[in-house]
């Protein structure tokens, strides 16, 4: 069966400082995967989403980044954090066929002081 | 564009009453629907999606929702509400569009309390 990880599950950051979140998932091969942000009362957010190693889109202009380095790994990033990057951050896949079902990993929760 | 509106950011019910939680989307073509629970500090989980074919579709948890594509309708219900029902729901469009790449776009939630 498939499994999504993610860490680290908190992370508790000052401003200006570097950022990096880790999501691998287990159990297929070449999927889609997804970064989302959850903020408080805004729902979910996509930020990134990839269809292979290397292949990133972005979908809002930010102060992330994401990167795709292995088939089933997917780091989110940034050089300098700011207030407004704290929240929940939630990485999925999907079966590359791309109209399938996202299955969600356990979230990161990031507090920017 | 897709979007979606969940009707009540908070809805709150008695345990063993039912559960309605309303969804109205917007798509320019025949969509995926899709309904996700998260409980608090947890990622999200499939309760239950419509592809195509019947629209009644039943989920897990004794969750089920109906397509009804004259409203743009996607409302979730559940016969009898149970403690462990209390979470947050979200109702989330997937456009049939060949390069869409699955992407979801989520209604803003809808926070689940449910009283003894």
């Amino acid at each position: 069966s498939q499994t999504i990880h993610q860490w680290p599950a908190t992370l508790v950051q000052p401003v200006g400082s570097p950022l990096s979140l880790e999501c691998t998932v287990e159990g297929t091969s070449n999927p889609n995967l997804y970064w989302y942000r959850q903020a408080a009362g805004r729902g979910l957010q996509l930020l990134f989403y990839s269809v292979g190693i290397g292949q990133i889109s972005s979908e809002v202009p930010q102060n992330l980044s994401a990167s795709r380095p292995q088939d089933r790994q997917f780091i989110l990033s940034s050089k300098k954090l700011l207030l407004s990057d704290s929240g929940f951050y939630l990485c999925a896949w999907s079966v590359q066929a791309g109209l399938e079902t996202q299955y969600f990993g356990p979230g990161t929760r990031l507090l920017v002081l | 564009a897709q979007s979606v509106t969940q009707l009540g950011s908070h809805v709150s019910v008695s345990e063993g009453a039912l559960v309605l939680l309303r969804c109205n989307y917007s798509s320019s073509v025949p969509p995926y629907l899709f309904w996700y629970v998260q409980y608090p500090n947890q990622g999200l989980q499939l309760l239950l999606k419509y592809t195509t074919g019947a629209t009644l579709v039943k989920g897990i948890n004794g969750f089920e929702a109906e397509f009804k594509k004259s409203e743009t309708s996607f409302h979730l219900t559940k016969p009898s509400a149970h403690m462990s029902d209390a979470a947050e729901y979200f109702c989330a469009v997937s456009d049939q569009g060949g390069t869409s790449y699955g992407k979801l776009t989520f209604g803003q939630g809808t926070i689940l309390t449910v009283h003894p």
